[in-house]
């Protein structure tokens, strides 16, 4: 059963830092693409960043560029987002997804994580 | 507001037909697929169409979807009150770089 479980969502001030993890399980991690997704309280989704399978690629929201960073480390299953310069529109539950192609680029988000709340505020 | 455009609300009995509308451009419905995915009430989003008509497996042939030029839809038959929930439609965007964009959500509510 394919699990994916984040971490790392605590309050911060703005301008403040912040490293999100997903601890992946349940399948052959390194073959798939993972992303960020997330979702500010009664809004709708709204796609971060994805990081290829091997880690040689990475995309990103322009709302997020050059502030965020998305990694992985396939040795521990584990998949980051380092998140810098926050503002309070970064407020969201921040969902790690697994996308459902296999050693391919993106196609569609097969499974996803239950979340973790990042909230920015003075 | 958000590239792919549905409406924010939908409605229907027990049993009915329903469809959901998603609209876009070129650039994301016009040369990707479409996906779609159901998000119950306070819980994590699930997907429920990929490939502009795909079902995996456990989701109930009551849900199809499809695609035609630069709009998708989401049709529910026989609907039932499980089925009240948010719904969205993502498409992968070739503009600039490349990125996935989403729709808006469409909140179906079983009367």
């Amino acid at each position: 059963e394919v699990q994916l479980v984040e971490s790392g969502g605590v309050v911060v001030q703005p301008g403040g830092s912040l490293r999100l993890s997903c601890a992946a399980s349940g399948f052959t991690f390194d073959d798939y693409t993972m992303h960020w997704v997330r979702q500010a309280p009664g809004k709708g989704l709204e796609w971060v960043s994805l990081i290829s399978w091997d880690g040689g690629s990475t995309y990103y929201a322009d709302s997020v560029k050059g502030r965020f960073t998305i990694s992985r480390d396939n040795s521990k299953n584990s998949l980051y987002l380092q998140m810098n310069s926050l503002r309070t529109e970064d407020t969201a539950l921040y969902y790690c997804a697994k996308d459902g192609v296999v050693r391919g680029v993106t196609e569609y988000f097969q499974h996803w994580g239950q979340g973790t709340l990042v909230t920015v505020s003075s | 507001q958000s590239v792919l455009t549905q409406p924010p609300s939908a409605s229907g009995t027990p049993g009915q037909r329903v469809t959901i509308s998603c609209s876009g451009s070129s650039s994301n419905i016009g040369s990707n697929t479409v996906n779609w995915y159901q998000q119950l009430p306070g819980t994590a989003p699930k997907l429920l169409i990929y490939s502009n008509n795909q079902r995996p497996s456990g989701v109930p042939d009551r849900f199809s979807g499809s695609k035609s030029g630069t709009s998708a839809s989401l049709a529910i038959s026989g609907l039932q009150s499980e089925d009240e929930a948010d719904y969205y439609c993502a498409a992968w965007d070739d503009s600039l770089n490349g990125f996935w964009v989403f729709g808006g959500g469409t909140k179906l509510t079983v009367l």
